[in-house]
C-alpha cells in the first residue's frame, strides 16, 4: 500500500500566484487533515475534512480553501500565494474510530513563494 | 481546552546511552496519547499510542513510553539510543472530536 501521497513534492510560486496541492490515501480513512509545519511552530492544521462531505477549519485557514473530492482526495488550494505561505505542508488521515485516532501522514510538500 | 507540552526542544544522547523525552498533557477525560518520529525531509512516522489498558505501551524501534495519569504525562523512552535514531519527535493527543493536538516537538542529537 502506498499510504497518504503528495504531489507535488517541491513547488516555487510567485507572489499572487495560484496552485493546489494534492493528497490521496487508500487506506480508506474516513477522516483527512491538511497541516503546515514551520520552524519552531510545530504542526499546525490549516483543515480538515472528519469524513466525505464535510470541510472544517483549523487553527490557520487564512488564504486557503480545501476540496474533499472524495472519500480518497483532499486537495488545498491556495488562490494567491504570499510569502508568509512559505512552508511545509503534510497531509494526514485517520480511520477515526474508537482505538483509531491515529493519523498516517504523507511525505509533505515543500512550497516556497516568492 | 487539551494542550500538549514538550518541555525540551532540543536534547542530546551520546550514542548508547538511555534516553527519555518528556510530554505532558491537558485533557479532562480520558486521554488518547500518541509519539510521532519525522526524520530529516520525511513526514511523520507513529511509533506508539495508548489508549487504554497497560500504562506501558510498546512501539515500534525499540521505544517504549508510560502513561502517568497523576502526573498528566506520557514520557517516551528507549534503553539504548542508536545514531539513526537522532530526529524530532512529536508527542500529540486526541482532541475529543476528530482532531489531534501536537506538541511543538523535541529535536533530539545524537553524539558518537
Amino acid at each position: 500500500n502506498a499510504g497518504v501521497t503528495q504531489t507535488p513534492k517541491f513547488q516555487v510560486l510567485k507572489t499572487g500566484q495560484s496552485m493546489t496541492l494534492q493528497c490521496a490515501q487508500d487506506m480508506n480513512h474516513n477522516s483527512m487533515y491538511w497541516y503546515r509545519q514551520d520552524p519552531g511552530m510545530g504542526l499546525r492544521l490549516i483543515y480538515y475534512s472528519a469524513s466525505e462531505g464535510t470541510t472544517d477549519k483549523g487553527e490557520v485557514p487564512n488564504g486557503y480553501n480545501v476540496s474533499r473530492l472524495n472519500k480518497r482526495e483532499f486537495s488545498l488550494r491556495l488562490e494567491s500565494a504570499a510569502p508568509s505561505q512559505t512552508s511545509v505542508y503534510f497531509c494526514a488521515s485517520s480511520e477515526l474510530a474508537p482505538g483509531a485516532y491515529e493519523q498516517y501522514f504523507g511525505p509533505g510538500t515543500r512550497l516556497t513563494v516568492t | 481546552a487539551q494542550s500538549v507540552t514538550q518541555p525540551d526542544i532540543h536534547i542530546t544522547v551520546s550514542e548508547g546511552a538511555s534516553l527519555e523525552l518528556r510530554c505532558n498533557y491537558s485533557y479532562g477525560a480520558t486521554p488518547y496519547l500518541f509519539w510521532y518520529v519525522q526524520s530529516p525531509g520525511q513526514g511523520l512516522q507513529l511509533l506508539l499510542k495508548y489508549f487504554s489498558g497497560d500504562t506501558l505501551v510498546q512501539g515500534i524501534k525499540g521505544f517504549e513510553a508510560e502513561f502517568k495519569r497523576s502526573q498528566s504525562s506520557f514520557n517516551l523512552r528507549k534503553p539504548s539510543v542508536h545514531w539513526s535514531d537522532a530526529a524530532e519527535y512529536f508527542c500529540a493527543v486526541f482532541s475529543g472530536y476528530s482532531t489531534l493536538t501536537f506538541g511543538k516537538g523535541t529535536m533530539l542529537l545524537v553524539s558518537p
